[in-house]
């Protein structure tokens, strides 16, 4: 159980273009989710946090304008980069938390390469 | 602010040699403490945690972490090495009383050699 599903696991798009990328908790209910990026060999560092059915929470200095978080329903939460430049290129990694449980314990999907070309 | 410190990079041990990786956090109360691997190119896979109780946690793979509260260290152990442990290891802090959100150490790079 607790699996977190991420689509897709690698984008190459084109500059000034958006992408879409999905994480789904399949077999759970996910009140908040959260999103990470990871540069090439260094740790995660949180962007945002998802919360259904309401606004984004963003970490300083994250553009929420460029970086659009939706959660719609308790199991899927998107994010979306809005005109992508080389610079935005990065591993994002969502994690959500199974509202289920006592104590609180984030599963993380596998993780999106996306690269701008 | 929480934070996590691994203050190895990298590390290089021999199959079949013991291991321990160092994790140190800065917080004002008992936070939840995880460790995760992550090979090249794919997501965290969950360790072990500790949230309470017995200090000396068992996981996955045969490790094992013990929580110091005196040292603020969360140690992360192996006693034999296999190859396919070669991997990055992060450690990470999630606050008590909802601890979701995580920060994570900066990671150490694991090398196992033959």
């Amino acid at each position: 159980g607790a699996v977190v599903s991420q689509h897709p696991s690698w984008v190459i798009c084109k500059s000034g273009t958006s992408v879409k990328i999905e994480c789904r908790s399949l077999d759970f209910q996910a009140t908040t989710m959260f999103w990470y990026r990871q540069f090439p060999k260094q740790s995660l560092m949180l962007m945002a946090t998802s919360n259904e059915g309401s606004k984004a929470t963003y970490e300083q200095g994250v553009e929420k304008d460029k970086f659009l978080i939706n959660h719609a329903s308790l199991t899927l939460s998107t994010l979306t980069v809005t005109s992508a430049h080389p610079e935005d290129s990065s591993f994002y990694i969502c994690s959500a938390t199974d509202r289920g449980r006592t104590v609180a314990e984030a599963f993380f999907g596998q993780g999106t390469r996306l690269t701008v070309v | 602010a929480q934070s996590v410190t691994q203050p190895d990079i990298h590390i290089t041990v021999s199959e079949g040699a013991s291991l321990e990786l160092r994790c140190n956090y800065s917080y004002g109360a008992t936070p939840y403490l995880f460790w995760y691997v992550q090979s090249p190119g794919q997501g965290l896979q969950l360790l072990l945690k500790y949230f309470s109780g017995d200090t000396l946690v068992q996981g996955i793979k045969g490790f094992e972490a013990e929580f110091k509260r005196s040292q603020s260290s969360f140690n992360l152990r192996k006693p034999s090495v296999h190859w396919s442990d070669a991997a990055e290891y992060f450690c990470a802090v999630g606050l008590t009383g909802g601890g979701n959100k995580l920060t994570f150490g900066t990671g150490t790079q694991l090398k196992v050699e033959l």
